[in-house]
């Protein structure tokens, strides 16, 4: 079975800058995750998606980020502009049921 | 609100040594709790969880936890080390109820000396 798929696995871009993630989940899983990994700490909840509807994206800064899950399926994560201190790794889950959760391998993000 | 706590930042142990990663948990509602590894540059890779079974959890590579409710805890072992354990390990819970997503420890680096 195919994993959680993530791309561009690395990207370097310079502040004000705009960066979009992509994340294709694995079939049939009905819930998808973002999280933001800051180097030195845990994984944090930006969005879950429960097919194409967002179930929680309160700690999302909706001022520059942005994500959608057209279809139920893959889902983009958007950052413009970028600031140096979203330097981090974005990792996509998927689930198909609660409490179980595949990770991806990340996307890492460095701002200059 | 949910949250976890790892004790230790950084664990040394030496290679065929006990390995013991301590995680305490809050939560209002019976929790789910996870331990996952991460090796550097990769993701995320679930050892074992707990969904109110059995208290003492066995997960893969010869990690096990053991859910304590009077404790809070949620500590995860493994009787002898290998140099192949160095990774980050992080604990998470959840709401059992709701089925909400993940909240995550800060981590503890695992080091292993030969």
């Amino acid at each position: 079975e195919a994993g959680v798929a993530q791309s561009p696995r690395y990207k370097i871009i310079e502040k004000r800058q705009s960066v979009a993630f992509w994340c294709n989940p694995i079939s049939g899983h009905a819930t998808l995750y973002w999280y933001q990994q800051i180097l030195g700490q845990g994984p944090k909840l930006l969005i879950q998606f429960q097919n194409n509807g967002v179930v929680d994206d309160s700690q999302l800064p909706k001022d520059r980020f942005s994500a959608e899950r057209l279809k139920g399926v893959d889902s983009t994560l958007k950052i413009q502009p970028a600031k140096l201190e979203d330097s981090a790794v974005y990792l996509c889950a998927s689930s198909p049921l609660p409490n179980t959760i595949y990770f991806g391998e990340g996307s890492w993000l460095t701002v200059v | 609100a949910q949250s976890v706590t790892q004790l230790g930042s950084h664990v040394s142990v030496s290679e065929g040594a006990l390995v013991l990663l301590r995680c305490n948990y809050s939560s209002s509602v019976p929790p789910y709790l996870f331990w996952y590894v991460q090796y550097p540059n990769q993701g995320l890779q679930l050892l074992l969880k707990y969904t109110s079974a059995a208290t003492l959890v066995k997960g893969i590579n010869g990690f096990e936890a053991e859910f304590k409710k009077s404790e809070t805890s949620f500590h995860l072992t493994k009787p002898s080390a290998h140099m192949s354990d160095a990774a980050e390990y992080f604990c998470a819970v959840s709401d059992s109820q709701a089925g909400t997503a993940l909240i995550f420890g800060k981590g503890t680096t695992l080091s292993v000396s030969s």
